[in-house]
């Protein structure tokens, strides 16, 4: 069985530059989440989805972050234009939420923005 | 807002002596309390988790207990392995299930 599959693992870019990262959850699970992680801040929760809603955003940093989830199988959290403070690890988790509630994180995509 | 402090941020431990991580939660209607492990350059991957229903939880060499009374729960690992080495977050999640607050990470070191 899948988990949570993200692309791409890597990402160098330039600032200025707009980003795309992709996020498969778990098949059958309803609830997405995009986390960013870094040294200073630790682990935020940038957004979550529920049957591909967005319930709540507050954690996004700035205009300049976006994130969509088309469907039950896709999510896109897109950055636009990309700063070099946007370095970070991201993470997608997925979970089933009339089960535990427990997350199931994806890979992360570790981006760099020079 | 809801927050969770997580004590300490480091802990080094001698191979074969036990460790405890504390975390405190701000908001009265958490009821699920998860604990992950992070290795480095990997996801975060549950290790243990502990509803409010329930004082203590033991899973082989680890164990979770919790106090709702106090907003306090621990993670305990005994008998400590170098392999036990990573960061560990704690996290409480609220009762609609769907927003978890996660604590800052404790940087655990085991010294064979």
């Amino acid at each position: 069985d899948a988990g949570v599959i993200q692309s791409p693992r890597h990402e160098v870019t330039e600032m200025g530059q707009e980003v795309t990262l992709r996020c498969k959850p778990i098949s059958g699970h309803n609830s997405l989440f995009w986390y960013r992680q870094t040294m200073m801040r630790g682990l935020e929760l940038l957004i979550y989805f529920n049957n591909n809603v967005p319930i709540d955003d507050s954690g996004m940093p700035e205009d300049r972050f976006s994130a969509k989830m088309p469907n039950a199988s896709f999510s896109t959290l897109k950055i636009q234009p990309s700063e070099p403070r946007d370095s970070a690890v991201y993470f997608c988790a997925s979970s089933l939420i009339q089960g535990t509630g427990t997350q199931y994180f994806g890979p992360g995509t570790r981006l760099t923005v020079l | 807002g809801e927050n969770v402090e997580q004590h300490p941020s480091t802990l080094s431990v001698q191979e074969g002596d036990s460790a405890v991580i504390k975390c405190t939660y701000s908001d009265s209607a958490s009821n699920y309390f998860p604990w992950y492990k992070q290795e480095l350059g990997k996801r975060p991957q549950l290790i243990i988790d502990i509803r409010s229903n329930v004082g203590e939880k033991k899973d082989q060499r680890i164990a979770v207990t919790l106090n709702k009374t106090a907003k306090h729960f621990s993670l305990h690992i005994t008998e400590t392995q170098p392999e036990d080495s990573a960061v560990y977050f704690c996290a409480a999640t609220d009762t609609g299930g769907f927003k978890t607050i996660f604590g800052a990470g404790t940087r655990l070191f085991v010294k064979a």
